[in-house]
């Protein structure tokens, strides 16, 4: 069990330009999750998938963003023109849908900074 | 909708005091409750969770109590250490699948 892994760490890129972050879930885990957090704020839900399946979206998602888990392993997200707004910690999380518990396990996050 | 209130922080303690920070709900039906930690430069971590009325979650020192007729998850410990400074997040899950976290609550702990 390695954790959850996100790529990269750290984005700084300059208003307008795309941006496209990755995450590694724990190996097994079938359910994936995007979350951003802004300063001094908790994390805010963005996305949910199970397997590869996008079954949650919240209306935080604007169209500016997408999310994608090909065969049901890692995620991407991707910004198209980034404004400054977008400038936060993007967070993923994973868990596997046991009966018992549905815990989910979060990774380091992107910090990304818009210019 | 759902949401979560914390107490404002910073919270300062010196080492071996008693802690509390509260932590109150609001929901429909029967949500699950967890509090999450996130010690500097480190991801969220779970610390610990209750998912029905008067369960107690604990770890590592810590508990709370899932008390649905005042709609509280408050956290306590009864010493705390310098190690356990950082940020605590009070959060809910209901019938979706993401989580509905509070503001975060900072600790800071002197010896």
């Amino acid at each position: 069990d390695t954790g959850v892994s996100q790529d990269p760490r750290h984005k700084i890129t300059k208003r307008g330009q795309n941006v496209t972050f990755r995450c590694d879930p724990i190996s097994e885990h079938n359910r994936l999750y995007w979350y951003r957090q802004t300063l001094g704020q908790g994390p805010e839900f963005l996305t949910y998938f199970q397997n590869e399946a996008q079954l949650e979206k919240s209306r935080l998602l604007s169209d500016r963003f997408s999310a994608e888990r090909p065969k049901g392993s890692f995620s991407t997200l991707e910004i198209q023109r980034t404004e400054q707004g977008d400038s936060a910690m993007y967070l993923c999380a994973s868990s596997i849908n046991l009966a018992s518990t549905d815990t989910q396990y979060f990774g380091p996050g992107t910090r990304l900074t818009v210019l | 909708g759902d949401s979560v209130t914390q107490m404002e922080g910073p919270v300062t303690l010196s080492e071996e005091a008693f802690l509390t920070i509260n932590c109150t709900y609001t929901a429909t039906g029967y949500p699950s409750l967890f509090w999450y930690v996130q010690y500097p430069g480190e991801g969220l971590q779970l610390l610990l969770k209750a998912t029905k009325a008067d369960d107690k979650g604990s770890n590592k020192g810590f508990e709370a109590t899932y008390r649905k007729e005042t709609t509280s998850f408050h956290l306590e410990k009864g010493s705390v250490q310098v190690s356990d400074s950082a940020v605590y997040f009070c959060a809910l899950r209901n019938s979706g699948y993401a989580l509905n976290f509070g503001k975060g609550t900072s600790l800071l702990v002197t010896p």
